[in-house]
This record gives C-alpha cells, structure tokens and sequence, in this order.
C-alpha cells in the first residue's frame, strides 16, 4: 500500500531556531501533499496545501513566513518551522494525495513531534 | 463549507462489548465520508470510507460504519472490541473535488477496559 513517512520522528530544538520537517511518499507521486498540526487531545487542522512545483496555499490564520513549506519534488514535501518558539511545540503530521479520475485519497504520515524550549 | 461533529469526546467500553462512535456532517454538496483511528503517538491510518454504492462500509480490524444521508450521519460500529482498539478515532469528510481539503471532526477516544 501507500507508504508515507516522516523525519524526524520526533525534534527538541531551543527558542529561536529553526526546524526542517520532511514528509515523504515512498512508493507513489503525490502531485499534492497537506501538513497538518495537532495539539495534544485535539483535531487535526490543516495549516497548508503543498502542490509540487507551485507555492504553497496557506490557510487564515497560519504565518507562511514561519512555516515555510517546499514541494521540490512529487515524492518531497518539507516544512520548516522558522525561529521557533515554545507555541510552536505540537505533533505536526503530513499527508500526500494520490489518485486519479475523481477518486483521490490521503495517505498520512507517522508525524513529527516538535518540542520548543 | 463541510463540518463534523463528533459528539462524544470520550467512550468508554469493556472489552468484548459493541461500541457505536457517532458522527455527523453538514454539508451542501455531496462528500466522500472516512473514518481514521489513531493511536498514541502515531499519524493517522484509514479504517473505512464510504465513496458510492451501499451504505454499509466494511472497514480493517472489524469496524464498519452506516452512510444515512437523510440524518447526514456516519456512525461507526463493532460488534465486540478489544483492548487493542484503544485509541482516537475522527471522522472526516471530503468534497468530491480533488483540490478540496479533508475536515475532521473533534475525535473521540475509545477507551477500552478490561
């Protein structure tokens, strides 16, 4: 089946540094990947949508200067949590699209947990 | 614009019992409806989806969830769960459009005792 994964596993990084996060399809092209975030207890939001080769759309409220998400590829999505702080700290979980005529489904990754001090 | 409700943010169950997580969407198009478990720590793995076709889904690890479009609900069942259900379980939807964005419902966690 679709395989999606993500590295690091888990991150602890100090305030004001910055994070990679990459999400990667290891046996398909998505041609659209999505990140998420999720507090503890909470729902999955959708931060922003990834398509390959274009910008990334973000959703209201999410800072696309401090997250900045790369597409290079149709198997590579990267997030970067610039100059974090303590706030940022949250399970941040990508997922990769696949599919075609109509029929299209998300495959999600393990997650990355990101802890700020 | 779609939303999920999942009204019940905690279940608790005895092992070998059946269990009914409800949900229910609002919508004003047609929507792929899913249901995703998570457990601790982990991302999210798919249990069932309902696209066409018959109402009753059947999903991985015994589960199965009821499309009734009248009442716009997705409630997902099994007969008789085990400890290793334990976990969060959300449901979701999706327009039929490919560009479209998944939204989740708030999750209830299934607790599971012995």
């Amino acid at each position: 089946g679709a395989v999606v994964s993500q590295h690091p596993s888990r991150v602890i990084c100090k305030s004001g540094t910055s994070v990679k996060i990459e999400c990667r399809s290891l046996d398909f092209q998505a041609t659209t990947m999505f990140w998420y975030r999720q507090f503890p207890k909470q729902s999955l939001m959708l931060m922003a949508t990834s398509n390959e080769g274009s910008k990334a759309t973000y959703e209201q409220g999410v800072e696309k200067d401090k997250f900045l998400i790369n597409h290079a590829s149709l198997t590579l999505s990267t997030l970067t949590v610039t100059s974090a702080h303590p706030e940022d700290s949250s399970f941040y979980i990508c997922s990769a699209q696949t599919g075609t005529g109509g029929e299209y489904e998300q495959f999600f990754g393990p997650g990355t947990r990101l802890t700020v001090l | 614009a779609q939303s999920v409700t999942q009204l019940d943010s905690q279940v608790p169950v005895f092992e070998e019992a059946p269990v009914e997580l409800r949900c229910n969407y609002s919508s004003s198009v047609s929507v792929y409806l899913f249901w995703y478990v998570q457990y601790p720590n982990q991302g999210l793995q798919l249990l069932l989806k309902y696209l066409s076709g018959s109402t009753l889904v059947k999903g991985i690890n015994g589960f199965e969830a009821e499309f009734n479009k009248s009442q716009t609900s997705f409630h997902l069942r099994k007969p008789s769960v085990h400890i290793s259900d334990t976990a969060e379980y959300f449901c979701a939807v999706r327009s039929y459009s490919s560009a479209s964005k998944i939204i989740f419902g708030s999750g209830t966690r299934l607790s599971i005792r012995p």
